[in-house]
């Protein structure tokens, strides 16, 4: 079965200090992988995605930046963290094509004070 | 471009009592269409999914319709329980390379014993 983990569960950050989030998915070779961000109260929106190795694709640009290091390992960064950063982060993975179902990890939650 | 909508941002009900929530949809072609759901503190899980295929898709006693027609995919149940309680996103597989999933704004189901 495959399972996917976010790391960490919780953190609290300084505006203009770096960032650095965590997915891995165990179980499933070459998955699709996905960020998503979602603000209190708010719906989820796709931040980037990534199909294979190496190759990561915006879809809105927030101030992150994602890489994918290793086949199930999909990374969150930023150097320098906004106010408008807090919100709830998730990451979700995919093992066919645009129309399968994605399967969402339990999310870190970033408060930036 | 594509898109969801989802007008009842808030549902309240008593248990046993019929829910329906209501989303339509936009888009060229024939989307795959989701209903996932999401408990407080996690990320969203699907519910269900339903295709061109077989235009019906039910799930824990939940039941959705695509309507090309009427573009509509509206969800519902006959008998709520406190345990439905939760936020339910419509959502639209667009397929468009690895952006996969629009999701609509949410629909809030509170549901009182």
């Amino acid at each position: 079965a495959q399972t996917i983990h976010q790391w960490p569960v919780a953190e609290i950050k300084a505006v203009g200090s770096p960032l650095s989030l965590g997915c891995t998915i165990k179980g499933k070779s070459s998955p699709n992988l996905y960020w998503y961000w979602q603000a209190t109260g708010g719906t989820l929106q796709q931040l980037f995605y990534s199909i294979t190795v190496g190759q990561v694709e915006s879809v809105v640009q927030l101030n992150l930046s994602a890489s994918r290091p290793k086949d199930d390992q999909f990374i969150l960064s930023t150097e320098k963290l906004l106010l408008s950063h807090s919100g709830f982060y998730l990451c979700a993975w995919t093992g066919l094509g645009g129309l399968a179902e994605q399967f969402f990890g339990p999310g870190t939650r970033l408060t930036v004070l | 471009g594509n898109s969801v909508t989802q007008m009842q941002g808030q549902v309240t009900l008593s248990e046993e009592e019929f829910l329906f929530i209501n989303c339509t949809y936009s888009t060229t072609g024939y989307p795959t269409l989701f209903w996932y759901v999401q408990y407080p503190g996690e990320g969203p899980q699907l519910l269900l999914k339903v295709t061109t295929a077989n235009n019906k898709g039910s799930s824990r006693g939940f039941e959705a319709t695509y309507d090309k027609g009427t573009t509509s995919f509206h969800l519902q149940k006959a008998s709520v329980q406190e345990s439905d309680s939760a936020v339910y996103y419509c959502v639209l597989g667009d397929g468009q390379g690895g952006r996969a999933l629009i999701f609509g704004t949410g629909t809030t189901v509170s549901v009182s014993p």
